[in-house]
Formats: structure tokens, sequence, C-alpha cells
């Protein structure tokens, strides 16, 4: 696609609830990256992809985070047993190789609320 | 471990003023830098970065940024900017190292004065 692409632009659900968010990369990107931006902080690493693989989970919070990108395009951000302190708006973002110095394409977000 | 402070939380300005927007860094290692912007509503969009070179960026929408290594700073400026530069700016970071993961300051907001 032409950009990078988050469904839903919004969501609201109940604590102890399980939300998918979804990301569509810009075609041909090897690498994707999650980040979380809470409330006038800036954005916070969550997990990199390279390829089909995570090469670094370890801005994950906790376990009830997990991600997948099963063939190497779409990811998705699982979050279990939803907690009112994940509210954010969570980023995703492509970019051509796992450099940064090429700078990355962001999505619009998902705004997660949980009430 | 890198870390970025942007110094002012709002910049409030008149339109077609002079604008700088503080970044300092902080890192035991060679990094890259970048700023930036977030419009209302909208993803992060990449204004300029400095990898090598220069020490004078130019980028988009008539910003450009000057990278001093001996003060650890990477200063936005815009010499007169627009109500459309009404924003969110943020400055970041990565290692030459890790080559992947972006730190990032917490935002300074350009207020537009009419």
């Amino acid at each position: 696609g032409a950009g990078v692409s988050q469904t839903p632009s919004n969501k609201v659900t109940e604590k102890g609830k399980y939300v998918e968010l979804r990301c569509d990369p810009i075609s041909g990107h090897t690498a994707l990256y999650w980040y979380r931006q809470s409330l006038g902080q800036g954005p916070e690493f969550l997990i990199y992809f390279q390829g089909t693989g995570a090469a670094d989970d370890s801005g994950l919070p906790n376990d009830r985070f997990f991600a997948v990108r099963p063939e190497g395009s779409v990811s998705t951000l699982k979050i279990q047993r939803t907690e009112r302190g994940d509210s954010a708006v969570y980023l995703c973002a492509s970019s051509p190789t796992g450099q940064s110095n090429y700078g990355y394409t962001f999505g619009s977000g998902t705004r997660l609320t949980v009430v | 471990a890198q870390s970025v402070t942007q110094l002012d939380s709002q910049v409030p300005v008149f339109e077609e003023a002079p604008v700088e927007l503080r970044c300092n860094y902080s890192s035991s290692v060679s990094v890259y830098l970048f700023w930036y912007v977030q419009y209302p509503n909208q993803g992060l969009q990449l204004l300029l970065k400095y990898l090598s070179g220069s020490t004078l960026v130019k980028g988009i929408n008539g910003f450009e940024a000057e990278f001093n290594k001996s003060q650890t700073s990477f200063h936005l400026r815009k010499p007169s900017v627009h109500i459309s530069d009404t924003a969110e700016y943020f400055c970041a970071v990565v290692s030459m190292d890790s080559n992947y993961q972006l730190i990032w300051g917490a935002g300074t907001k350009l207020i537009i004065k009419p």
C-alpha cells in the first residue's frame, strides 16, 4: 500500500477483555515496529520484527502483550486481560530494512481506551 | 543507553515569527538524530534527520536543525512559522550500534498565535 495502515483507528474495550490491533505495513518493507504513546509522552518501543520473526521484543511490558507477523507483512498486536493502564495510542511503523537511518514510516495509530 | 530531553512542553509563537524547538540527548555511543512532526489525529511524519556530514540539516516544510556534538544538542528551527505548522514535534535518537530502536523525547507542542 501507499502508507502504513492501522485498524481500528479507535477501540474502546472493557477492563479484562482481549483486543487485537492490526498493522499493514508498506509493501516490501521487511522491518516492522510497534510503539506505544501515552498522553503527554513520546513513543515507547514495544517490539521489532524483521520478516516473520520478532528480532527484539524487549519493550513488551508483560506477558499480556503479544505480537505476530506470520507472513512477513501484516502484524497483529494482541493484548489479553486489558487494564486501564493499557490505554494509549499504539503506533506501527515500517522501514525498508532493519536500519532506522532510513527513517520509519508511521501509521496513524490505534487509540485504545480501556474502561 | 540513550535519553532525549525536549526542554519545552509547549512553545507559543506568533505567525511569521521565527521559532526554535530545543532537543538535548545523552548517549555513550554515537547516534543518528531525527525530528518527527505529529499533526492532530495523524501519524508521525519524518521532518529531517542527521546521519553524518554537514551539521546543518534541512528538512521538509522549511525546517532545519543543527547538530552540535559538544553540546549534545539537535535544535529545530524555522525562520517564519505558519498556522499550518501547529503540531507536536518529537526529537528522537538511535544508537549506531542498535540501529533500529528509536529513543524519543516527550514532545513539544508548537502553538501558532494569529
